[in-house]
């Protein structure tokens, strides 16, 4: 299995709602993404965990909260969303970076197109 | 800081044309690697290309080529004899290292389009 999945494709939501974003993978990779694409811009980091543990938040608001509960599963936990935060949210993997002349490359998931009414 | 420019924005070639899209970056590390990902409208990343630092060497795989030149922190993708299917969003990114993590820095992006 060489593949991301992410989990809904599409999602429409209200400004109180809560809901989850879910990414799975099952290449053995222990370092996990999240990224935001809003329309016509590129990805921008949001959150990397590495070994499970959270180990970059790129000053994202707590509205957006990301959860690891094991190796192959990453989450993102939405609550209280704004407009603006309509946007394509994907998801990517890697193997943990050990030495500088070893990286593997990411592998991304197809996304989540989220809309925020 | 780590930094990739991709100055244009939008390039409109003609089917069968040769394009190529510059990308420029900017980094402190010794040892980087650089990619290329294809966006078509559908919104997935499609990975093209990894580059490490340390190896020059031109690549060809079909109709593509990168061209990375070290000494002018560039590292340009060229597709001959372009097809409509390659319309698409294409980004040059590097990684970069933070707090012990790796993670992707992204040019602005490149928006092809090949009319027939």
């Amino acid at each position: 299995d060489t593949e991301v999945t992410q989990t809904p494709k599409h999602l429409v939501m209200g400004m109180t709602n809560k809901k989850s974003l879910k990414c799975e993978q099952h290449m053995g990779h222990r370092a996990m993404y999240w990224y935001k694409q809003k329309a016509k811009k590129p990805p921008e980091l949001m959150f990397v965990y590495s070994y499970e543990k959270l180990s970059i938040n790129e000053s994202v608001p707590s509205r957006f909260s990301p959860e690891c509960p094991n190796s192959s599963l990453l989450n993102l936990h939405l609550h209280a969303l704004q407009p603006e935060d309509s946007a394509l949210y994907l998801c990517a993997s890697s193997q943990v970076v050990k030495r500088k002349d070893r990286h593997y490359g990411y592998t991304f998931g197809s996304g989540t197109r989220l809309t925020v009414v | 800081a780590q930094k990739v420019t991709q100055a244009q924005t939008e390039i409109s070639v003609v089917e069968k044309e040769d394009v190529t899209l510059d990308c420029v970056y900017e980094t402190r590390d010794t040892t980087y690697y650089l990619f290329w990902y294809k966006q078509p409208p559908s919104g997935e990343l499609v990975f093209l290309i990894r580059r490490n630092s340390f190896d020059e060497q031109n690549e060809i795989s079909g109709r593509y080529s990168w061209n990375f030149q070290k000494s002018t922190s560039s590292f340009n993708f060229t597709i001959t004899a372009s097809q409509v299917v390659d319309s698409a969003v294409y980004f040059c990114a590097l990684s970069a290292t933070q707090g012990g993590s790796e993670k992707l820095v992204f040019g602005k992006g490149t928006k092809l389009t090949v009319n027939p």
